[in-house]
């Protein structure tokens, strides 16, 4: 049983185009991350998020607690954009993971 | 200015062997946790510590060992016993039980046996 869920699982676009990846969890959270993970293995924490919505520069994310859904989207998508992103509710003592997406943007 | 380190970022060790991975964190946080990652599959939990001088199994924690003597260190051994230890490891802290909890995540370790 996977408590995460993302799709899609692999995504290729052309530079500019407007992106989502979807994340929906079976567990009760307190928190959920967006995380990115470059060839190589490190993962970075892009956005941490409780409700509603947060916004960093071209990257931007969703919450919907009652859905139990979370998307990430990456608006005018750059081939610096290509890594593997993760989701990542935490329950308050553990994380979940999804498996991942990984994207590839064409330049 | 915070973060959490571990090293080596790659390790090669012989069919047999134990190699033992560290974690050091600087955010006094308290929880710590060990993940695996194999190729297209999901980061899956191996140990983690809520505070010192206790840790709990994840689900995978056959063949891996842990201590956290300090607040700051949460090293991972994995064991001759482990089957196939090829894999990325990656260590990350938190806070536990405050709402809004951020984590921060290590470099991670890829670890090669041979």
């Amino acid at each position: 049983k996977n408590e995460v869920e993302q799709s899609p699982q692999n995504l290729t676009a052309q530079e500019g185009e407007f992106i989502t990846i979807n994340c929906s969890y079976s567990v009760g959270i307190s928190a959920l991350h967006w995380l990115q993970q470059h060839p190589g293995g490190g993962i970075v924490s892009l956005f941490m998020l409780s409700s509603g919505k947060k916004k960093h520069g071209r990257l931007i994310a969703t919450i919907n607690i009652q859905e139990k859904h979370s998307s990430l989207h990456i608006t005018a998508s750059h081939p610096r954009d290509s890594a593997v992103y993760i989701c990542a509710p935490y329950t308050g003592n553990q994380f979940y993971f999804g498996t991942g997406t990984s994207l590839t943007v064409i330049p | 200015d915070g973060g959490i380190t571990q090293s080596p970022k790659y390790l090669f060790r012989k069919e047999g062997q134990n190699v033992t991975l560290s974690c050091e964190q600087n955010l006094n946080h308290d929880a710590m946790y060990w993940y695996r990652q194999d190729p297209g599959q999901g980061l899956r939990l191996i140990y983690y510590s809520q505070i010192v001088n206790d840790f709990q199994k994840g689900d995978i924690a056959e063949g891996y060992s842990v201590s956290r003597e300090k607040k700051e260190s949460f090293p991972l051994t994995v064991t001759s016993a482990q089957k196939n230890p090829t894999a990325f490891y990656l260590c990350a802290s938190s806070w536990t039980g405050r709402p809004n909890t951020e984590a921060f995540f290590g470099q991670g370790t890829r670890l090669t046996v041979v």
